[in-house]
């Protein structure tokens, strides 16, 4: 059973720093992998979706990698900002389940200003 | 575009009464899908729909039916109501899944429920 595991589960961080949150997966055989960001009492919104044929992908000050060998992706955020305070979850599509998304249960980021 | 769309957004039940959730998407995707999240557990998938008229189970199925008579509708019914169901509810919609490309999921913003 594909289990996802969010490291760390709280950070924080003064405004500015660069930082990395990570995501591995007990199962490396994954397709593709999606991050999202949660505020408090609201939905889910996708931030980047990293296809079965891609490495990595880009949004502004955001960068997402993926390692399907080591069953691991990475989201990079550059010059962090108080509004970047969220948690963020990442998801993935597996062999065995390909229509079911299995989740992590999110780092919960907060930038101080 | 509205996006993926859910109602109500909150309620509070009595154990034993029944209810249905809606979501609606305008996107035409083919995928929609409920989940349910507790803290400390995640998120987890209850049902889901691969097009119109079909459903699935998801991994805590129990205690809820869905129905898909519409593309874009996605119905989640609570029969009895049970404490054990209190919990944040979210519908999401993709245009396709699992390994083919564009299966990014789209979430509505949720319906916190509340089974006294």
């Amino acid at each position: 059973k594909q289990e996802v595991t969010q490291i760390p589960a709280a950070l924080s961080v003064p405004e500015g720093e660069n930082l990395v949150l990570n995501c591995s997966f007990t199962d490396s055989a994954i397709y593709n992998l999606q991050w999202f960001r949660q505020d408090p009492g609201k939905g889910l919104t996708s931030l980047l979706l990293i296809q079965s044929s891609q490495r990595e992908q880009t949004s502004g000050r955001l960068n997402a990698s993926l390692d399907k060998s080591s069953g691991r992706s990475t989201l990079y955020i550059a010059a962090s900002q108080p509004g970047d305070s969220a948690t963020y979850l990442c998801a993935g599509y597996t062999q065995g389940g390909s229509e079911k998304l299995v989740f992590g249960k999110g780092t919960k980021l907060t930038v101080n200003p | 575009n509205a996006g993926v769309t859910q109602t109500p957004k909150f309620r509070v039940l009595k154990t034993g009464q029944s209810m249905t959730l809606l979501c609606a998407q305008d996107m035409n995707h083919e995928y929609m899908y409920w989940y349910r999240q507790d803290p400390g557990m995640g998120l987890r998938l209850i049902h889901y729909s691969v097009g119109e008229g079909t459903t699935a189970k998801g991994e805590v199925p129990d205690g809820y039916n869905v129905s898909r008579l519409k593309k874009q509708n996605f119905l989640l019914g609570l029969e009895s109501a049970a404490p054990s169901q209190t919990s944040v509810y979210f519908c999401a919609s993709s245009y396709s899944s699992g390994r083919f490309s564009y299966n990014e999921q789209f979430f509505g913003p949720g319906t916190r429920l509340t089974v006294l």
